[in-house]
């Protein structure tokens, strides 16, 4: 099993780029989420999906688009990249049941100039 | 403002001393707790967690423990190891609200050896 991944794991983006993030996991997980990671913040939630073709906003959701058309896969996508965007962002996915860990992916670190 | 909180961005410890990070919370609907632990270029990954209905919980040299009280919790390692060398996030969730986890600022362990 690979778990989580992402793709790609590092990008370098101009102002006003678009681009998507890929997650994939094998765990035939319920649950997917994307989070952002700055440094002294934690992790913060972007976007989730509680199953296949179905999202909602989390903590941080602005400038950020989701889909989930696939069960086993989570887009997240920037429409037009802008410098405070740059994180490093982490997906992760988890069961269904309320007592659960969340699996995460190794990351993607983005730098938007 | 943040709901949880890690107010040593720091820790340094001899090997097989003690480790102790702290963890504070403001959100009372908070029920579940989970310790995460994040190496370089890596994904955090599951370490310990603890329900609200209960106060300690152990698993080999990790011990987290809850006062909700003080809506505060502790993670406790002993004895540390130079392999416990990271950064920890403490995270909180309420059970009814999809999973989702609201984390901490992070502390970074130091083991020496």
């Amino acid at each position: 099993n690979a778990g989580v991944t992402q793709t790609p794991k590092f990008r370098v983006l101009k102002t006003g780029q678009s681009m998507t993030l890929l997650c994939a996991q094998d765990m035939n997980h319920e649950y997917m989420y994307w989070y952002r990671q700055d440094p002294g913040m934690g992790l913060r939630l972007i976007h989730y999906s509680v199953g296949e073709g179905t999202t909602a906003k989390g903590e941080v959701p602005d400038g950020y688009n989701v889909s989930r058309l696939k069960k086993q896969n989570f887009l997240l996508g920037l429409e037009s990249a802008a410098p405070s965007q740059t994180s490093v962002y982490f997906c992760a996915s988890s069961y269904i049941t309320s007592y659960n860990e969340q699996f995460f992916g190794p990351g993607t670190r983005l730098t938007v100039l | 403002d943040q709901q949880v909180k890690q107010n040593s961005p720091s820790l340094s410890v001899q090997e097989g001393r003690i480790s102790i990070l702290n963890c504070d919370y403001t959100n009372s609907m908070f029920d579940y707790f989970l310790w995460y632990k994040k190496y370089p270029a890596e994904g955090p990954t599951f370490l310990i967690s603890i329900s609200s209905i209960k106060d300690k919980n152990e698993d080999g040299r990790f011990t987290v423990f809850l006062n909700k009280s003080a809506k505060h919790l502790s993670l406790h390692i002993v004895p540390s190891q130079p392999g416990d060398s990271a950064v920890y996030f403490c995270a909180a969730s309420v059970r009814a609200a999809g999973n989702k986890l609201t984390f901490g600022g992070g502390t970074r362990v130091l083991v020496k050896p």
